[in-house]
C-alpha cells in the first residue's frame, strides 16, 4: 500500500516568506510526528497529533512554527518568517495507534532551503 | 533534559568484519526502537525492544536491550555493502509522546 508522502519534495524560500509543508499519513493512522533533521543529527522531534488534536507540541522550537490536523488525516507544517536556521529536512511520520511503543513509519521528508 | 547517546559517530570497516554501536540514555525506558537511514533516504523501523535484558535477531543484526533498560546496541555480523547508512536509536520521553533519537552511528563498509 501507499506509504506516508510529503510534499514538496525540496522548497528553497527567502529569509522572511512563509512556508507551508504537507503530510499525508497511512491510510487509518491516528497518530502523526513531524521532526526535522539537520545534516549528521537524528530527527528532532517537534509536535505529535492524536487525531485532529496536538497531544504534544512541546518540541516547536518558537511560535512561528506551527501544524494543523483539521480532518485527522493530512497534516501541514506552518512556518512564519523563515529564517536561515530553519533549513533542515522535515520530516513526517505515522503510527497506527501512536503513543509508546509504535513503529513510526517515515515519510521522504521536505528539504527546506532558506536563503 | 532527558537524552539519549550513540557512540560511535562514525565506523568504518571492511566488508564482512562485525559492527556495534551502542545506546545509552540519560533515563530508564519503557522501550527502545532502532532505525536505518539510508544515504539520502528517510529512517526506516528495524525493531522495537520493551523487555528488561531481551535479545532479538534479525538475520545478521543482533539487538540487545539492557537489564537497567538505559542501554541498548545493535550488532552485525558480517557486514556487507547493503548494511551503508546511519544506524539510530530512540525511546521515548517520559510521560509524553516525545520520541527522542539519538545521533547515529553512520557505517561505511569497503568492499
Amino acid at each position: 500500500g501507499a506509504g506516508v508522502s510529503q510534499t514538496p519534495s525540496n522548497k528553497v524560500t527567502e529569509k522572511g516568506k512563509y512556508v507551508e509543508l504537507r503530510c499525508d499519513p497511512i491510510s487509518g493512522h491516528t497518530a502523526l510526528y513531524w521532526y526535522r533533521q539537520s545534516l549528521g543529527q537524528g530527527p528532532e522531534f517537534l509536535i505529535y497529533f492524536q487525531g485532529t488534536g496536538a497531544a504534544d507540541d512541546s518540541g516547536l522550537p518558537n511560535d512561528r512554527f506551527f501544524a494543523v490536523r483539521p480532518e485527522g488525516s493530512v497534516s501541514t507544517l506552518k512556518i512564519q518568517r523563515t529564517e536561515r536556521g530553519d533549513s533542515a529536512v522535515y520530516l513526517c511520520a505515522s503510527s497506527p495507534m501512536g503513543g509508546p511503543p509504535d513503529t513510526q513509519y517515515f515519510g521522504p521528508g521536505t528539504r527546506l532551503t532558506v536563503l | 533534559g532527558q537524552q539519549v547517546m550513540q557512540i560511535p559517530q562514525y565506523q568504518h570497516v571492511q566488508e564482512g568484519e562485525d559492527f556495534t554501536t551502542y545506546c545509552n540514555s540519560s533515563t530508564t525506558l519503557s522501550n527502545i526502537q532502532w532505525y536505518k537511514q539510508r544515504p539520502g533516504g528517510h529512517p526506516v523501523f528495524l525493531i522495537q525492544l520493551v523487555k528488561s535484558g531481551e535479545v532479538k535477531k534479525q538475520k545478521r543484526l543482533t539487538f540487545q536491550f539492557g537489564e537497567a533498560k538505559k542501554n541498548s546496541s545493535l550488532h552485525i555480523t558480517a557486514t556487507q555493502t547493503t548494511d551503508v547508512g546511519t544506524y539510530f536509536c530512540a525511546g521515548p520521553r517520559t510521560g509524553g509522546f516525545k520520541t527522542i533519537f539519538g545521533a547515529g552511528t553512520r557505517l561505511f563498509v569497503k568492499a
